[in-house]
């Protein structure tokens, strides 16, 4: 069965550190997706990345970069030089062949200033 | 660029009473997904439609019923409320037809049953 582990429930960093959300998921499928959304106190989900599975090259946007490495099943998340504005709450999640998103149970971030 | 739009954004509702929510997509979005988010919990999928036919069902209560109308906007529907309906309703809308895959989520339905 499908499956996505977002171990670390909650994370807490002074403003500037560098920071790390891990992603770990489980699938027999050779085609699917990965997603990264994030949910501020506001609430609403802000989609982040989708990384398909034949494609490993990292992303970097800004601040933002991921690291997907298959050989571990693994999607992680870095934000450099951390913001306050960058408190939230991070959900990574899998998406099969039939489309079902499958979530993380989410790590919340808290960037103290 | 236009977004997925969630119509009530907060709605308070008595127990046993109906609620409706509405989403509308993306244009030329034509498949719509609906989410229930509980309180610190993950989205947890209720039921999707695709060019107006539910194409897939997952956690929804029967008391919840959906659709998808012409105009692809969808309506959820939760009759006799429960206490444990509250939470956090997502509408995503996606380009399924055309395989990119990327859920837009609208902002969400907050609905508190007292």
């Amino acid at each position: 069965a499908q499956k996505v582990t977002q171990a670390q429930t909650e994370i807490s960093v002074v403003e500037k550190e560098d920071v790390t959300l891990d992603c770990v998921y489980e699938t027999r499928d050779t085609t699917y997706y990965l997603f990264w959304y994030k949910q501020p106190p506001s609430g609403e989900l802000v989609f982040l990345i989708r990384r398909n599975s034949f494609d490993e090259q990292n992303e970097i946007s800004g601040r933002y970069s991921w690291n997907f490495q298959k050989s571990t099943s693994s999607f992680n998340f870095t934000i450099t030089a951390s913001q306050v504005v960058d408190s939230a709450v991070y959900f990574c999640a899998f998406m099969d062949s039939n489309y079902q998103l499958i979530w993380g149970a989410g790590t919340k971030l808290i960037i103290k200033p | 660029a236009a977004g997925v739009i969630q119509s009530p954004r907060h709605l308070i509702k008595e127990k046993r009473e109906t609620a409706t929510l509405k989403c509308y997509p993306i244009p030329r979005h034509d498949t719509v997904y609906w989410y229930q988010q509980g309180p610190g919990q993950d989205p947890q999928f209720l039921i999707s439609f695709y060019e107006k036919m539910q194409s897939d069902k997952g956690s929804i209560p029967d008391r919840f019923s959906a659709q998808q109308f012409s105009d692809y906007h969808s309506e959820l529907n939760m009759s006799s409320l429960e206490l444990g309906d509250s939470a956090l309703y997502f509408c995503a809308s996606s380009p399924r037809g055309s395989g990119a895959n990327v859920l837009t989520f609208g902002a969400g339905s907050r609905l508190t049953v007292l």
